[in-house]
């Protein structure tokens, strides 16, 4: 299988601040990396997808990057309503595998 | 528009069946393959496999091989997952996903999730 390894596992962030998330894989995943975000009693919510296209809908400061084994989340100007938690997903091979997720709170 | 509508909240003994289903509107059933993943209360999110909702082959991910059978009602464009011989560790809120485009492992719509409580 193939391992997600994201971090942090969590990040404190003030409002306008940019963050960034990221995710290893333990192999390379042809940019086939997706990224969600979770907030607390709903369901995930695509954000991004071939590591870097944005998702209808998706607010523009979300933004995705990175190749072969190394893929980045980033949030640029934190707003109140990204409070969340945030999982990386391969679907390069079965089975598709979930990074351990990251949880962003406002400071 | 495209919805996943889940049945609702269980609670089972162990050794118990259950039966969950997701059904489908604002799209054509059999054009998207529906995947089911499962997540542990506070934790992170586990792929459970995937049914192919045209010819009804499921696939499932190694530590869902057994108790574990997806299917389909595509008359009424509903996935379905029944778990046997439930254990405590199954204890999960578990969500039906569909894909961006068919073959597409990329989940832009999710059902509301079904949580599945076992206890005796």
């Amino acid at each position: 299988d193939i391992q997600m390894t994201q971090s942090p596992a969590s990040l404190s962030a003030s409002l306008g601040e940019t963050v960034s998330i990221e995710c290893l894989t333990s192999e390379g995943i042809s940019n086939d990396l997706a990224w969600y975000q979770q907030k607390s009693g709903k369901s995930p919510q695509l954000l991004i997808y071939a590591a870097s296209r944005l998702q209808d809908g998706v607010p523009s400061r979300f933004s995705g990057s990175g190749s072969g084994t190394r893929y980045s989340l980033k949030i640029s100007g934190m707003q109140p309503e990204d409070e969340a938690d945030y999982f990386c997903q391969q679907s390069y091979k079965y089975p598709f595998t979930f990074g351990s997720g990251t949880k962003l709170e406002i400071k | 528009q495209i919805q996943l509508v889940q049945s609702g909240p269980e609670l089972k003994k162990p050794g118990e069946s259950v039966k969950i289903s997701c059904k489908a509107s604002g799209y054509t059933f059999t054009d998207y393959a529906m995947h089911w993943v499962k997540q542990v209360p506070g934790k992170g999110l586990k792929w459970m496999g995937w049914v192919n909702t045209y010819t009804g082959k499921p696939t499932y991910a190694d530590d869902f091989k057994g108790r574990f059978v997806f299917s389909l009602e595509a008359s009424a464009s509903t996935a379905n997952l029944q778990i046997s011989n439930l254990k405590n560790e199954d204890t999960a809120n578990v969500f039906c996903a569909r894909g961006v485009n068919y073959g597409s492992g990329w989940f832009a719509y999710w059902g509301q999730g079904t949580l599945v409580t076992v206890s005796s």
